[in-house]
Formats: structure tokens, sequence, C-alpha cells
């Protein structure tokens, strides 16, 4: 059954602390992303990794890290750094050899900071 | 500036009725324009793509149509059904060069049917 997973679907954390969002795929897809959604605006991008062992800052980097030691993984850590990390948090896969380079979405994990 | 503006905000209708949903880009040249349904707590899946030289594209009971003169899309939905209530989202695929596309997303319109 292919598809993207990410874990957990509800992540709660306290003030100063350190989180990773876990993001797996079996699409075989080179391409990975991690974009945050907030209530009335469009999706933002924070990560992007093309290949294994290479990745990019997107428009919101700060405060956030990524790896991609696998191909079909690419966690996100949302580090103490971030100042206001509550959110939505979506992670997406695509390969060049896709139509329109589509990408397919994981269900999200939405982070709550008490 | 929002790059991407749809409207409306949000929209209730009833089922079994019509509806059309606005988007206006200003980021060119964009590659593709993109249409997503997003259901509540769920990550965003395609709808449609359409190319610049595209004018209308469909997948069941949703249109999309594309203007790239005036730079306005828009989804129609034919004959609502309960299922439909979710957020539809318009994405603009631009081209920066050296094979690179950026999505730019826009805020999404949240509708609802009612039985």
């Amino acid at each position: 059954d292919g598809g993207i997973t990410q874990s957990p679907k509800y992540l709660f954390r306290k003030e100063g602390q350190n989180v990773t969002l876990s993001c797996e795929q079996n699409l075989n897809h080179d391409a990975m992303y991690w974009y945050r959604q907030d209530p009335g605006q469009g999706l933002r991008l924070i990560y992007y990794s093309q290949i294994v062992n290479d990745f990019q800052k997107g428009d919101i980097a700060e405060g956030y890290s990524v790896s991609r030691e696998k191909k079909e993984s690419f966690p996100l850590t949302v580090t103490s750094a971030q100042k206001n990390p509550t959110a939505f948090y979506l992670c997406a896969s695509s390969s060049p050899g896709q139509a329109y380079n589509e990408q397919f979405f994981g269900p999200g994990t939405r982070l709550t900071v008490l | 500036k929002n790059q991407v503006e749809q409207s409306p905000q949000s929209l209730i209708i009833l089922e079994g009725k019509n509806c059309t949903l606005q988007c206006n880009y200003t980021v060119s040249p964009f590659s593709n324009l993109r249409w997503y349904k997003q259901d509540t707590g769920r990550g965003p899946v395609s709808l449609t793509i359409m190319t610049f030289s595209e004018n209308t594209k469909s997948n069941g009971r949703y249109t999309a149509t594309l203007d790239a003169d005036t730079k306005q899309s828009s989804l129609h939905i034919t004959a609502s059904q309960l299922s439909d209530s979710a957020s539809y989202i318009c994405v603009d695929d631009s081209y920066k060069g050296d094979s690179n596309y950026q999505l730019i997303w826009g805020a999404g319109t949240k509708l609802i049917i009612k039985p």
C-alpha cells in the first residue's frame, strides 16, 4: 500500500523543547518537502530535499532543521528557536518523472505548544 | 500582498447546487495552475493541473478554467455532494529558472455543503 505517512498525528510540546516530526514514503520519490499551514494562510515551504543527503531551505526555515539520510525518510525537527511553532505540518513527496512533478501529501501532524 | 488570492473565503451551499470558486494570481511566468482539495485535518489532494496553454480541465464534477490574459482561474463544482465539504486551494506553479519551480499557495476557500 503506497503512500506517505506522518507521525504522530497530534503532538504537544512544552516551550523550550525540541520535537521531531516523522515523514516516511514508499513511493520511491526522490524529492521530499515540509510545509507549514496556519489558519487563513497558504502553505509555506520550510525545507525541501531533491536527493538523499542534500536539502535546501524554503521560505521559512528559521527554527527548523531536517535530515535526509534515506530516500524514504525526511524528519523535521522543530527547535526551541522557532518562536511560534503551533501549526499544522505537512510532508509531501514528488518525482521528476511524474507528470507535472505532482506533489503527494501525507495526512499531517498538528503541533501545539503548551 | 498574497500572490495568489482566492474568493470567497468561505461559502455555504445546499446539497445538489452548483458553485464556482475564484482564483487570481499575479506571479508570472507560470508553468501550471493547480487546484487541490483539502479535507479538514488532512493533506491536500490534487484535483486538476492546467498548463499555460489549457483553458479548461475537468475531473468528474470538478471543472477548472484558466484565463492567462487576466490571470484568473475558477473551479466549478456541479451537483454538489456532502463529501465536497472541504477547503479548495489554488496553486501557482512559478518557474524560477534552472529547472526550479516554486509552488505559491492560496489561502483556500472553505466550502460547506448543507443537506
